[in-house]
């Protein structure tokens, strides 16, 4: 089985400072790593994702993570976030040639002026 | 304009009835999926379709039941056996590539039982 975990419920931030939303995963197959963004009531959208390839992966926004395999990490960054980035955000994996897809208990990312 | 259409936004249940939420997609999707988000845990996956006529249960199935008689059409219906049926249903689809591609998302149901 498959999970994925975020260990931070709540990030608070100041306005142009830097951020790192943490995201662990476990799993016995190969898997899809992804980060979404939800705001207020709304559905997902998708911020990166990474394949295979290159580690460091650059999404919208200003948003990047980089893929750890030896620790089974996929943290989401950005160097100096606005006030508009205050959201939930959730990882997400999904398992290789299937279409399940689990989500992360996601993070409160609130931004202030 | 393509996307996935969730419909009722809000929804009312009494208690000890089946209610169905509906979700269409004209994005020519083979693979939808049914997610129940609360406070603080997340989403979780109650159930997805990679083809027409079939679907898999997700984590937490018990108490749902879906139907996938058409590619553009996966509608969820929360039974009397769900025991906390109160939540914010979302539901998405991807192109169903073994799991490679974005999911695209509803703007979601607010289930409410009174």
């Amino acid at each position: 089985a498959q999970s994925v975990t975020q260990l931070d419920s709540q990030v608070p931030v100041f306005e142009e400072a830097p951020v790192e939303l943490r995201c662990n995963y476990s799993s016995s197959v190969s898997v899809y790593l992804f980060w979404y963004v939800q705001y207020p009531n709304q559905g997902l959208q998708l911020l990166l994702k990474y394949l295979s390839g290159s580690t460091l992966v650059k999404g919208i926004n200003g948003f990047e993570a980089e893929f750890n395999k030896s620790q089974t990490s996929f943290h989401l960054r950005k160097p100096s976030v606005h006030i508009s980035d205050t959201a939930e955000y959730f990882c997400a994996v999904s398992v290789l040639n299937t279409d399940k897809l689990i989500f992360g208990t996601g993070t409160r990312l609130q931004v202030f002026p | 304009d393509g996307g996935i259409t969730q419909s009722p936004k809000y929804l009312f249940r009494k208690e000890g009835q089946n209610v169905t939420l509906s979700c269409e997609q004209n994005l020519n999707h083979d693979a939808m999926y049914w997610y129940r988000q609360d406070p603080g845990q997340g989403l979780r996956l109650i159930y997805y379709s990679q083809i027409v006529n079939d679907f898999q249960k997700g984590d937490i199935a018990e108490g749902y039941s879906v139907s996938r008689e058409k590619k553009e059409s996966f509608p969820l219906t929360v039974t009397s056996a769900q025991k906390n049926p109160t939540a914010f249903y979302l539901c998405a689809s991807s192109d169903g590539t073994g799991g490679s591609t974005e999911a695209f998302f509803g703007q979601g149901t607010r289930l409410t039982v009174v």
